[in-house]
């Protein structure tokens, strides 16, 4: 199984300032025939489903505002919120799509405001 | 629009079975691959299995194998996520979400999960 990890477990910035979040897997994510990372970042708020936010490591799903970023690739990724907004509280999840019989998600890390 | 609309709340005793449904629009269902998805009480979200809604071939999770059914009826743009003897462990939100790449041939091209259903609670307890 391809063990997702992420960090920090909760997180608190200021409106306005970046917010990074870490994310881990035990084996790399990186599809060597495409040079695609089957990586995607998630936000869920309290009571509602999963929201989309990046796929491919990188890319921004359509209507994501783009103080959203995903970067990295094979193991390491980061999630970046370049500047805080009150409406960006969330728990923010990593997935990994690689393994198609088996597709995990970080533990989640909670953002607030400080 | 796209969306998924699931079946309400259930509550159901240790050893009984229930079936959860998500009801596919604006999206025809037999193009995407449909998965199962649950998150327990401040657990992560935990995958549990996926079908190719063209061709109706399932994968499951090794842990949920033998317990859990997913069905797909593209009649009615509806897939099923039946799940027996139940244990209080599995209570939790149950969500159905649309895979973002496409299937054809009889062969789909694994993504993200682009859209997902509403939730559906199922509760276990004697």
């Amino acid at each position: 199984d391809i063990v997702m990890t992420q960090s920090p477990d909760s997180l608190a910035v200021s409106l306005g300032e970046r917010a990074t979040i870490n994310c881990k897997s035990s084996q790399s994510v990186l599809y060597s025939s495409n040079n695609k990372n089957y990586l995607a970042w998630y936000q869920q708020k309290p009571g509602q489903p999963p929201r989309l936010l990046i796929y491919w490591a990188s890319t921004r799903e359509s209507g994501v505002p783009d103080r959203f970023s995903g970067s990295g690739s094979g193991t390491d990724f980061t999630l970046t919120i370049s500047s805080l907004q009150a409406e960006d509280v969330a728990v923010y999840y990593c997935q990994q799509y690689y393994d198609g019989l088996l597709y995990t998600f970080g533990q989640g890390t909670k953002l607030e405001i400080k | 629009q796209v969306q998924i609309v699931q079946s309400g709340a259930e509550v159901k005793k240790p050893g009984a079975s229930v079936t959860v449904s998500c009801k596919a629009s604006g999206y025809t269902l037999t193009t995407y691959a449909m998965h199962w998805v649950r998150q327990a009480p401040g657990q992560r979200l935990e995958w549990m299995g996926w079908i190719n809604a063209g061709n109706g071939n399932r994968k499951y999770s090794q842990k949920f194998q033998g317990r859990v059914t997913i069905t797909r009826d593209t009649s009615a743009s509806t897939a099923y996520m039946e799940l027996s003897s139940l244990r209080s462990e599995d209570t939790a939100v149950y969500y159905c979400a649309r895979d973002r790449g496409f299937c054809s041939g009889g062969a789909c091209y694994h993504d993200a999960f682009d859209v997902w259903g509403q939730g559906t609670m199922v509760t276990v307890s004697s």
